[in-house]
């Protein structure tokens, strides 16, 4: 299977550690993309890159937040000093990027579920 | 900015009525609009998608059709079975920042035989 796939599925920490979150992109796509959800809400969007370049980040991604994407393939988000609002899924998707087009299907992961207790 | 609205659900249907889920959006120029499902504890799969106005997108009996002039993106099968009940998220994304997507809040979809 040649899906996002995204490390691990499941966390629980306690509050005040670090977690951090692998995701495995689609093996040509060049875009990789971050998103946080919460219980009974629509993905929200975090943080995106083409390539190794973080190109975009939202207001949403605190300074405890920090997001990789060191040799254009997988990338890694790690949150630091963990608080019980942080406790969430957060999904990884990828795209192949087109110029000037917007339809391009993006592929999302099944997310990791993050427990802050 | 852009922003998606969704009805509210949860939607409870009987097995092989009619569904419409409706979906209108904000957007400055021309996005391209979708609906994704997420089933129980998994992420989003694409289900459909249109990139022009008057375009329909369609797959597994479902239909939706991009609306520029209502900004709407509604959702419809015309007969649901038990193992469409899922959440369904309508989304949009631009050709400015990076084609993310902006998601509406979630329909959530339970047929009942």
């Amino acid at each position: 299977d040649t899906g996002v796939s995204q490390d691990p599925r499941h966390k629980i920490t306690k509050r005040g550690q670090n977690v951090t979150f692998r995701c495995d992109p689609i093996s040509e796509h060049n875009r990789l993309y971050w998103y946080r959800q919460t219980l009974g809400q629509g993905p929200e969007f975090l943080t995106y890159f083409q390539n190794e370049a973080q190109l975009e980040k939202s207001r949403l991604l605190s300074d405890r937040f920090s997001a990789e994407r060191p040799k254009g393939s997988f990338s890694t988000l790690e949150i630091q000093r963990t608080e019980q609002g942080d406790s969430a899924m957060y999904l990884c998707a990828s795209s192949s990027a087109g110029p000037g087009y917007s339809g391009n299907t993006i592929y999302f992961g099944e997310g990791s579920w993050l427990t802050v207790v | 900015g852009n922003s998606v609205t969704q009805m509210e659900g949860p939607v409870t249907l009987s097995e092989e009525a009619f569904l419409t889920i409706n979906c209108t959006y904000t957007a400055t120029g021309y996005p391209s609009l979708f609906w994704y499902v997420q089933y129980p504890g998994e992420g989003l799969q694409l289900l459909l998608k249109a990139t022009k106005a008057d375009d329909k997108g369609s797959n597994k009996g479902f239909e939706a059709t991009y609306r520029k002039e209502t900004t709407s993106f509604h959702l419809e099968k015309g007969s649901v079975q038990v193992s469409d009940s899922a959440v369904y998220f309508c989304a949009l994304s631009h050709t400015g920042g990076g084609n993310k997507l902006t998601f509406g809040t979630g329909t959530q979809l339970k047929v009942e035989l």
